[in-house]
Formats: structure tokens, sequence, C-alpha cells
């Protein structure tokens, strides 16, 4: 089993609509969960990261985490072609030098 | 602010040719640095990380080597490529929590 799942998609949706990104994992230790966004032959860019369970809003971004689950979710309120990206889920148990990251999940907003 | 550079952007070498990408950071001091490879379909895979000068820890055993000749310059290498080195190869840098990716090379072996 992997450590962290995440549907690589291609998730298409039409412009404001409201997105649901979500990643599952099979190690109970993770604490730190981290989206990316990545834009097309560009380096991933770092969205939001929590710690431990609960949700942390960034203007139209919301991540939430469900440790209970082992189920973690970005999502995007009104969705614009510029989020058009890949979005990759990571986490880490500590601050070490261990992430884990999703596959990615392909994102195209439609204007 | 910190910035991450790498280089080339791009990068076709034969099989059996040797390979040397750079990535320098600016705008921090003693930073942990990271190499990862990005294949089609496939998460990131973590290559090499170091956390000073000269201090290289390897995940993969591969042809691949890596260098920290510098506090900021981190080089990947290898002697001869073989085409299952294809990818997209990305520094990275992180101070704490938040680990910080460079633009990215993409190499083609052919």
């Amino acid at each position: 089993q992997k450590e962290v799942e995440q549907d690589p998609g291609p998730l298409s949706v039409p412009e404001g609509a409201i997105v649901s990104l979500n990643c599952t994992y099979s190690n109970s230790a993770f604490q730190y969960f981290m989206w990316y966004r990545q834009y097309s032959r560009k380096g991933p860019e770092l969205l939001m990261y929590t710690y431990s369970s609960g949700n942390k809003e960034d203007g139209r971004f919301t991540a939430q985490v469900d440790k209970s689950s082992k189920y973690i979710s970005l999502f995007i309120r009104d969705s614009q072609p510029s989020d058009s990206a890949t979005y990759l889920c990571a986490m880490s148990a500590n601050t070490g030098n261990q992430f884990y990251f999703g596959t990615g999940t392909s994102l195209t907003v439609i204007p | 602010s910190q910035t991450i550079h790498q280089w080339p952007a791009t990068l076709v070498q034969p099989v059996g040719s040797p390979l040397s990408l750079e990535c320098t950071v600016e705008g921090t001091s003693n930073p942990n640095l990271y190499w990862y490879r990005q294949a089609a379909g496939r998460g990131l895979q973590l290559l090499f990380y170091s956390v000073g000068i000269g201090q290289i820890s390897s995940e993969v055993p591969q042809n691949l080597s890596a260098s920290r000749p510098q506090d900021r310059q981190f080089i990947l290498s290898s002697k001869k490529l073989l085409l299952s080195d294809s990818g997209f190869y990305l520094c990275a840098w992180s101070v704490g929590l938040a680990r910080y990716f460079g633009p990215g090379t993409r190499l083609t072996v052919t």
C-alpha cells in the first residue's frame, strides 16, 4: 500500500465551481500536511500547510485534515481558469527530511 | 526574499554521457537542500538531501551523485546517463516545515 494515495483525475470544472481535491494516507504518524500547485513544466509551489487535524483557510483555498479517517482535502471556491494546474498533496511525520507526496490531481477550470 | 535557481531548464543528452545539474539558493543561510525527480504519473522521488556543506544523504541507490561545495549550491551529477534517468529534476530547500522548489530541469536521455 502506498503511503499517500491521490486520484490523478483529470478533473474538469466550469469557472466559478467549488473544487474538492483529496488525498488518503496510511501512516497514522503523519502530522504535517501540505498542498502544492504545479503549473505545466514548472516546479511545485507551496499553497498551504497544516499541522494535525482541523481546517485552515487562505483566500479562496481551504485545507482540511481528518486524521481519524486519514483523509485530507483542499477546497477551491470560485475557481478560476488560472487555477488550472496539477495539485499535489504532501505529508510528513515530523519536520525532518522525509516528505511523502501524492502523484497529483490534474485540474482544468473551463472559462 | 528567498530565490532558488536551477539550470539548465531543458537538457537532451545521449545515453552514456555525463550529467551536471546545478542549483543555487539566494536569501537564506544554511538551508537544507534536496534533489527530487518527478516522472510522468508518479510522485516526487527524493534522491538526495544535504544539511550542510559536504554532507550528502542518498535516498535511492542509482548512478546519480550529489555534491554541496558551497552553503547555497547543490549539484546533481552522473558519470554515465541511462535511459531511465529521464525525468523532471527539482531542487528544493527548506527551513522548518515548508519546502520550496526550484523551476526544475527537464532531462531527456536519448
